[in-house]
């Protein structure tokens, strides 16, 4: 257990929706990353948010977006549904950027 | 970011001692290599860390040498739960982005 939750574990929606994922990160951690993985390949690193700012991005489109709060827990939203964006979503936090992160059991989304 | 190598597969047996190498030949001065064990459908978890010469703890062994260049994760006697997907990734201090790449898969055999 690393005391990252996710929710939900498994999801299912229609090309065209907009999902949430929500993230609960360990106490005391302040950094929380979001990672896209499709099967077979490593996590694709999607963003980070250090204190409640987003301070680095990957190569996704302007339809992912996060945010997260005072509590340090995090929210992934994804508009517009493709596909292609079926894969398990993974949050991991840290105690400071750097540092090893701690990964949640990831969110299965199926696009259908 | 400093990319990273490292063997696409590797086989073992149980019992026996697996050193997974990687490269990291752009690594810079405040970057820190970590590794991360991944099963089928689960989040990474994360293993150890280092800056460098050598690192232990309960579940493995890391070690880099002095041109940091490389780092050898060292599993000492295997078992079939070991089975799984091995990241090294080199992280900044400073930094946000953390790169995965494909990652070594290690089969233990009986």
């Amino acid at each position: 257990e690393t005391g990252v939750t996710q929710s939900p574990t498994h999801l299912i929606k229609t090309r065209g929706q907009q999902v949430t994922l929500r993230c609960s990160s360990q106490s005391g951690h302040n950094t929380v990353s979001w990672y896209q993985q499709a099967l077979g390949q490593g996590p694709q690193f999607i963003f980070q948010y250090y204190r409640e700012e987003e301070n680095g991005r990957g190569n996704f489109p302007p339809r992912f977006s996060g945010l997260q709060f005072p509590n340090y827990s995090s929210e992934l939203n994804v508009n517009a549904l493709e596909l292609d964006d079926s894969a398990l979503y993974l949050c991991a936090s840290s105690p400071g950027q750097g540092a090893g992160a701690f990964f949640g059991q990831g969110t299965r989304l199926t696009v259908v | 970011l400093a990319k990273t190598t490292q063997p696409i597969s590797m086989d073992s047996y149980e019992g026996q001692e697996v050193n997974i190498t990687c490269s990291h030949n752009n690594i810079a001065t405040n970057d820190y290599i970590t590794w991360y064990q991944q099963f089928p459908s689960q989040g990474p978890r994360f293993i150890i860390q280092g800056y460098k010469t050598k690192v232990t703890n309960e579940v493995a062994s890391l070690f880099i040498p002095a041109d940091r260049k490389s780092s050898t994760l060292s599993l000492p006697r295997v078992s079939l739960s070991d089975t799984a997907v091995y990241y090294c990734l080199v992280v900044s201090t400073g930094g946000f982005k953390t790169i995965f790449g494909a990652g070594t898969r290690l089969f233990v055999k009986a």
